[in-house]
């Protein structure tokens, strides 16, 4: 149980397009997401929390018009990279509130996105 | 703002030796999470701990945290090439809010 899955898992678009990357929890219901990027060798940081129904936090730093973020149900958050540019190819990767209340996040898969 | 520094960055051996891996905090953690991330996946959570001093123990994987639950390590026994991933370990603060450190990157050689 508890699978977070990611679409799609790769993608290449060109500068200035914008690319939608989805994350749904398969078999539980998740108040609470969270997105992350990943650069090649380096560990994960946290772009933005993600509540159903509200708008989403964004860590300091991270352009909210740029990712935009919206997690209009309880197993769908999508983040939006608008007008991309080369510098935010990257390995994005969220995650979702465990079920039950246990203190866990549990992650997609990722999604590499690379910009030309 | 916590920082969890992780060492070593990288690390390579060979099939069968032992390595550990330390995570230290600049604040006491709420509850530590290590996690394995192998290329081009998410993070897999591998324990939580949470009282200082606690020791868990996952197949050749011991987890040990410390007294004053700002430091942590991994030990793993006769690592196998399966073992190579990056580890991470991470602070789940309030509210599951989750900060990570730099992580360690293993190799192991066969």
């Amino acid at each position: 149980g508890a699978v977070v899955s990611q679409h799609p898992s790769w993608v290449i678009c060109k500068s200035g397009t914008s690319v939608k990357i989805e994350c749904r929890s398969l078999d539980f219901q998740a108040t609470t997401m969270f997105w992350y990027r990943q650069f090649p060798k380096k560990s994960l940081m946290l772009m933005a929390t993600s509540n159903e129904g509200s708008k989403a936090t964004y860590e300091q730093g991270v352009e909210k018009d740029k990712f935009l973020i919206n997690h209009a149900s309880l197993t769908l958050s999508t983040l939006t990279v608008t007008s991309a540019h080369p510098e935010d190819s990257s390995f994005y990767i969220c995650s979702a509130d465990g079920p039950g209340g246990d203190y866990e996040q549990y992650f997609g898969p990722g999604t590499r996105l690379t910009v030309t | 703002t916590q920082l969890l520094e992780q060492s070593p960055q990288f690390l390579s051996i060979q099939e069968g030796e032992n390595l550990t891996v330390y995570c230290n905090s600049s604040s006491v953690f709420s509850s530590l999470q290590w996690y394995r991330q192998e290329p081009g996946e998410g993070p897999v959570l591998l324990v939580t701990v949470v009282t200082g001093g606690e020791v868990k123990k996952l197949k050749r994987l011991t987890f040990q945290f410390g007294d004053a639950r700002k430091d942590s390590s991994l030990h793993i026994t006769a690592a196998q090439p399966g073992d190579t991933g990056l580890y991470l370990c991470a602070d789940n603060n309030a509210g599951n809010m989750l900060t990570f450190g730099g992580g360690t990157r293993l190799m192991v050689k066969p």
